[in-house]
């Protein structure tokens, strides 16, 4: 089954102690994005990856680090989470940074306390 | 400024009934995407419906229709016979080519509840 899977779905944490939530995907897809969603403010990119080792920036990326190693992995790294880092986190994939259609997997709920 | 604009916070609609849910964006592009996802309380995001900005025919997938206005710059969904599991977010972004398309912007969403 074509998807994007990402672990942990829930996480609490305490400020400052590193974590990683990971994304998998298996459609061989090159693009693959981060978004986060917080109330009445939508999704906004946190980063995206056109393909193996190339990463760049998206709207809010401070507070936060990726890497590409792999086509289908795209982790997301907190190295000092902070309370306002709490929020939905999505991973997306797609064919090409033009295609029609973003999957998105099921999100981590993560809590910064 | 905001790029994509969603006015309704929420909207109420009986079932069998059409809704429309309103979306006006903003860019300089003249090719763009526009797209419209949904999300049920389980919280996943499920893409509904694409508009290319040279498309000249609205597109339609099953139930949903987007009202695409161009010149008004307007991307309305309409969800035409609602059922009970409309019941969810729903959230309009676009695709703007000076951004290499690699980003979607999303609109703050517009939540549906469809009562029997």
């Amino acid at each position: 089954e074509a998807q994007v899977t990402q672990n942990p779905r829930y996480l609490i944490t305490v400020t400052g102690k590193k974590l990683t939530v990971t994304c998998s995907q298996n459609m061989n897809h090159e693009y693959m994005s981060w978004y986060r969603q917080d109330p009445g403010l939508g999704l906004r990119q946190i980063y995206y990856s056109m393909n193996v080792e190339v990463t760049d920036k998206g709207d809010v990326p401070e507070g936060y680090k990726v890497s590409r190693k792999e086509k289908r992995n795209f982790p997301l790294i907190l190295e000092s989470p902070s309370p306002n880092q709490t929020s939905l986190y999505f991973c997306a994939s797609s064919l090409s940074g033009s295609s029609h259609e973003q999957y998105f997997g099921p999100g981590t709920r993560l809590t910064v306390t | 400024a905001q790029k994509i604009t969603q006015t309704q916070p929420g909207m109420f609609v009986q079932e069998k009934e059409a809704v429309t849910l309103d979306c006006t964006y903003d860019t300089s592009d003249q090719s763009y995407g526009l797209f419209w996802y949904k999300q049920p309380s389980s919280g996943e995001m499920i893409f509904l419906i694409y508009q290319g900005s040279y498309d000249e025919q609205n597109a339609t997938e099953g139930r949903y229709s987007l009202n695409f206005q161009k010149a008004r710059k307007s991307a309305n969904l309409v969800i035409s016979a609602s059922q009970l599991g409309d019941s969810a977010m729903y959230f309009c972004a676009m695709r703007e080519p000076h951004t290499g398309f690699q980003k979607l912007v999303f609109g703050t969403g517009t939540r549906l509840l469809v009562s029997p």
